[in-house]
């Protein structure tokens, strides 16, 4: 098993450009959801989703967009990049009430 | 919803001797404690956890206790190794639902 894959490791963004994280998992695992972690913070979920073609908020949604239509990929959408959104972006997925599994996350910088 | 905090921020600790790291916990619903443990630019990995139908659980060095009533848990490493040093995150869930994070705990093992 490869566990949870995320790409890119890396990426630059200049403001107002829009780009997709991408995540996936082959663990056959229901519940999955996107963490981004600023430099000595913790982790801050942005949204999440119970299954396919479900998803929901977490506690910092705004400026992006996800979706679930199959049940090992789940895409983080940043709409239009701004400075602010500047972190590591970790994929994770579990099953229920079970350990949650991190992918190896991407660093991004937006100019 | 869920608020968790954790305590200490940062925590120096001699090799040898013991670190304890804290966590107390909102909703009364949370009966899943996991901890992480994440290195210098790596993904948070799970360390040990432990659900609310138990009161303590140890795997070699390290142990967690959890007091439902006073809605705190601790995470306990005893014979701290220069490997120990990193950066450690407590989380509660109630059970079905999202994790939510503490802001993290830095653990320095002084040789």
């Amino acid at each position: 098993n490869a566990g949870v894959t995320q790409t890119p490791k890396f990426q630059v963004l200049k403001t107002g450009q829009s780009m997709t994280l991408q995540c996936a998992q082959d663990m056959n695992h229901e519940y999955m959801s996107w963490y981004r972690q600023d430099p000595g913070m913790g982790l801050r979920l942005i949204h999440y989703s119970v299954g396919a073609g479900i998803t929901d908020q977490g506690e910092v949604p705004n400026g992006y967009n996800v979706s679930r239509s199959t049940t090992e990929d789940f895409p983080l959408r940043l709409l239009s990049a701004a400075p602010s959104q500047t972190s590591v972006y970790f994929c994770a997925s579990r099953n229920w009430s079970d350990r949650e599994f991190f992918g190896p996350g991407t660093r991004l910088t937006v100019l | 919803g869920e608020n968790v905090e954790q305590h200490p921020s940062t925590l120096s600790v001699q090799e040898g001797d013991s670190a304890v790291i804290k966590c107390t916990y909102s909703d009364s619903a949370s009966n899943y404690f996991p901890w992480y443990k994440q290195e210098l630019g790596k993904r948070p990995q799970l360390i040990i956890d432990i659900r609310s139908n138990v009161g303590e659980k140890k795997d070699q060095r390290i142990a967690v206790t959890l007091n439902k009533t006073a809605k705190h848990f601790s995470l306990h490493i005893t014979e701290t190794q220069p490997e120990d040093s990193a950066v450690y995150f407590c989380a509660a869930s109630p059970g079905n639902e999202k994790l939510t994070f503490g802001t993290g705990t830095r653990l320095t093992i002084i040789p």
